[in-house]
């Protein structure tokens, strides 16, 4: 069982509609979440981070995380055909003293116009 | 304030050849991790970096493979004997501080071996 499983997709939705991303994880050791972007052929870009259970919202992006489930969502609100990219969750445990992250497989999002 | 730079941005080795890649973290981060991404995969955590000392290489195979951050200069990766199973986006991230979780990732290198 991979520690981190993300549904590659691939998901294509027309623009102005909300995306729902989703990841699972199986290690309880595991204390902070991030979602992060990737454009083809470019490096990951972080979008969101948080380290509690709960909502988290950054303009039409919103974090939420559920420790007691092990699932963390990405929510996309009124989605742009500039959006169409490859979403990573990355996961960190807590306890170690540095950066080191697990990542989900990537869901491919299209947003078409 | 130049980002996480990595050259080269593609590199094209012939099996048995070496491929070395380059990453230089950003200004004032002296922490650096790379990780390897195969088609239709996730990145997988390779090795964690500060100046001069390798921290964590669980992630690296066991053999041909070996990686540096040296007191001067960028951290470099280098693949000795490079085979199919090789090709793959190599990433560097950097970070300013061991307890930072926040990782800037570079454009990486994408390997092609043939």
């Amino acid at each position: 069982q991979k520690e981190v499983e993300q549904d590659p997709g691939p998901l294509s939705v027309p623009e102005g509609a909300i995306v729902s991303l989703n990841c699972t994880y199986s290690n309880s050791a595991f204390q902070y979440f991030m979602w992060y972007r990737q454009y083809s052929r470019k490096g990951p870009e972080l979008l969101m981070y948080t380290y509690s259970s709960g909502n988290k919202e950054d303009g039409r992006f919103t974090a939420q995380v559920d420790k007691s489930s092990k699932y963390i969502s990405l929510f996309i609100r009124d989605s742009q055909p500039s959006d169409s990219a490859t979403y990573l969750c990355a996961i960190k445990a807590g306890g170690t003293s540095y950066g080191k992250l697990t990542f989900g497989q990537g869901t491919i999002l299209t947003v078409h116009p | 304030n130049a980002g996480v730079m990595q050259n080269p941005r593609h590199l094209v080795r012939r099996r048995g050849q070496e491929a070395r890649l380059r990453c230089s973290p950003m200004k004032g981060h002296s922490h650096v991790y790379w990780y390897r991404q195969l088609p239709e995969e996730g990145l997988k955590f390779m090795v964690y970096l500060q100046k001069e000392n390798i921290i964590d290489e669980s992630g690296m195979p066991k053999e041909r493979f070996s990686a540096e951050f040296p007191k001067e200069g960028p951290s470099i990766l280098r693949i000795q004997q490079v085979v199919r199973g090789d090709s793959a986006a190599y990433f560097c991230a950097s970070s300013p501080g061991r307890m930072n979780t926040e990782a800037f990732f570079g454009q990486g290198t994408r390997l092609t071996v043939v």
